[in-house]
C-alpha cells in the first residue's frame, strides 16, 4: 500500500536548464497538489490538479512553471529555464475526494540550482 | 487571504512533560484544519484532521482542538518523548484548493 511517491529525491540543475519533478499519488487518489518550501519559509501552495484538469493554479508563478496530471502516469511539475531562486523542496500531496479528505504527502524533491 | 500563524516558533522541554502548540488563522471559513509533523529532510506526516463541524480529534497521546469562531487550533501532546522531536505544522483548507500552512513549531524533547 504505497504512499505518495516522488522522484527524484534530489535534483541538481544548472541555471537555464529544465527541471521535471514527478509525483505518483496514493492508489485510488485522483486529486494532486504541489507545494514549494523555500529555505526558512513555510510550505506554499502552487497548484491543484485532477486527472487531465488543472483546478487551481493560483499559487503557480506565471512564467516558466507548468504542471500536468495526465490520464495515465504521474503528475509532472515542470520548471523551464531554472534560476537560483527556484532552489527549494517541492512536495506533492494527494487526496481521495478533495477538500474534506486529508492530504497525504510525499517525501519531496530537493531541487538545487548551480 | 488566509494567513496561518504558529506560536511558539520553537520549544524545548524535558521528556515527560505535557505541552501545547498553538495555531491561529485569519479566515474562519475553513473546511478543515490539519496537523502534520515534519522530520528533517523528510516529507509531512499527517497527524490529525479536524473537520469544520468538529471541536476536537484524538489519536493516542495527541489531541487537537478547533475553535472556528476565534480562529484557533491547539495541538496537545501528552507525556512527551524524545521521538516527538520534529517540526509541527498546522494547515487550513478553504475548500477545493490547497492548504495554507503556518511556518511551524520546532519542538525538541530533551531526554
Amino acid at each position: 500500500n504505497a504512499g505518495v511517491m516522488q522522484n527524484p529525491r534530489h535534483l541538481v540543475r544548472r541555471r537555464g536548464q529544465e527541471a521535471r519533478l514527478r509525483c505518483s499519488p496514493m492508489k485510488g487518489h485522483s486529486h494532486v497538489y504541489w507545494y514549494r518550501q523555500l529555505p526558512e519559509e513555510g510550505l506554499k501552495f502552487m497548484v491543484y490538479l485532477q486527472k487531465e484538469n488543472i483546478i487551481d493554479e493560483s499559487g503557480m508563478p506565471k512564467e516558466r512553471f507548468s504542471a500536468e496530471f495526465p490520464k495515465e502516469g504521474p503528475s509532472i511539475l515542470r520548471i523551464q529555464q531554472v534560476v537560483r531562486g527556484d532552489s527549494a523542496a517541492y512536495f506533492c500531496a494527494s487526496s481521495d475526494t478533495g477538500a474534506v479528505q486529508p492530504q497525504h504527502f510525499g517525501d519531496g524533491t530537493r531541487l538545487s540550482i548551480l | 487571504k488566509q494567513e496561518v500563524t504558529q506560536i511558539p516558533a520553537a520549544l524545548s522541554v524535558p521528556e515527560g512533560e505535557n505541552l501545547v502548540l498553538n495555531c491561529s488563522f485569519t479566515d474562519s471559513a475553513i473546511y478543515n484544519l490539519q496537523w502534520f509533523r515534519q522530520d528533517p529532510g523528510k516529507g509531512l506526516t499527517s497527524l490529525l484532521l479536524i473537520q469544520s463541524s468538529q471541536r476536537e480529534q484524538t489519536s493516542g497521546r495527541l489531541n487537537a482542538s478547533l475553535d472556528k469562531s476565534s480562529g484557533r487550533s491547539t495541538l496537545y501532546i501528552a507525556a512527551s518523548q524524545p521521538g516527538d522531536s520534529a517540526t509541527y505544522l498546522c494547515a487550513a483548507s478553504r475548500g477545493a484548493d490547497g492548504l495554507t500552512f503556518g511556518k511551524g513549531t520546532h519542538l525538541i524533547i530533551q531526554p
